[in-house]
């Protein structure tokens, strides 16, 4: 693909609900990792991904945040019970290799009212 | 833990001039990554330069250059020729354990007409 994408780019939620966040990596990138952004801040890692396997989850702020990424490719961040503290941009990146540069989407934008 | 740190939250150059934005890091390790995004309004994080620890040579794109000095372990971004469209929010970033990215709090360029 020319790039990766993530969907949605923007989603309200009521405190509580569930939300799903996905992200397309770059074709054939190995390496997929998601960061959280709060406003004025800079990106904070949440978790990485070779393949399918889920190597590093050393971010995940709560038992309520979950990753996968099944067959390798897209991704899918899911948040349960959502609070107001989980608002922020969620950015998705990838990589060639996990040692080679990551190209970041355009980030979701999650307000949690 | 790796840390980065950019002291400057704000700068402003004049279009056409030069502008220096600073970054510096704690690490123990001997070989790793820098790296500084670019985060237009659109939060799309565009890299801007790469540099690894092991080439002494400064890496250079256009008109974007660096200046790193490994043993006071700083990584300043020089910006020539500046551009309207240059202006961003800018971020340091290292890549820790050849995985997560950590980033410095972010500088806002402004350009003036």
């Amino acid at each position: 693909g020319a790039g990766v994408s993530q969907s949605p780019r923007y989603k309200v939620a009521k405190r509580g609900q569930d939300v799903a966040l996905r992200c397309d990596p770059i074709s054939g990138h190995v390496s997929l990792f998601w960061y959280q952004q709060a406003l004025g801040q800079g990106p904070e890692f949440l978790t990485y991904f070779q393949n399918e396997a889920q190597l590093d989850k050393s971010g995940l702020p709560s038992d309520r945040f979950f990753a996968e990424r099944p067959e390798g490719s897209v991704s899918t961040l899911k948040i349960q019970r959502t609070q107001q503290e989980d608002s922020a941009v969620y950015l998705c990146a990838s990589s060639s290799t996990r040692t080679e540069t990551q190209y970041f989407g355009p980030g979701t934008r999650l307000l949690v009212l | 833990a790796q840390t980065v740190t950019q002291s400057q939250p704000e700068m402003s150059v004049q279009e056409a001039e030069t502008v220096t934005l600073s970054c510096t890091y704690d690490t123990s390790e001997s070989d790793y990554y820098l790296f500084w995004y670019k985060q237009p309004p659109s939060r799309q994080m565009i890299l801007v330069i790469r540099q690894e620890a092991y080439k002494q040579q400064n890496a250079t794109e256009n008109r974007f250059s660096v200046n790193f000095q490994k043993a006071a372990k700083s990584f300043s971004l020089k910006i020539s020729d500046s551009q309207l469209g240059d202006a961003a929010m800018y971020f340091c970033a290292y890549l820790w354990g050849a995985q997560k990215l950590v980033f410095g709090q972010g500088t806002r360029l402004t350009i003036n007409p």
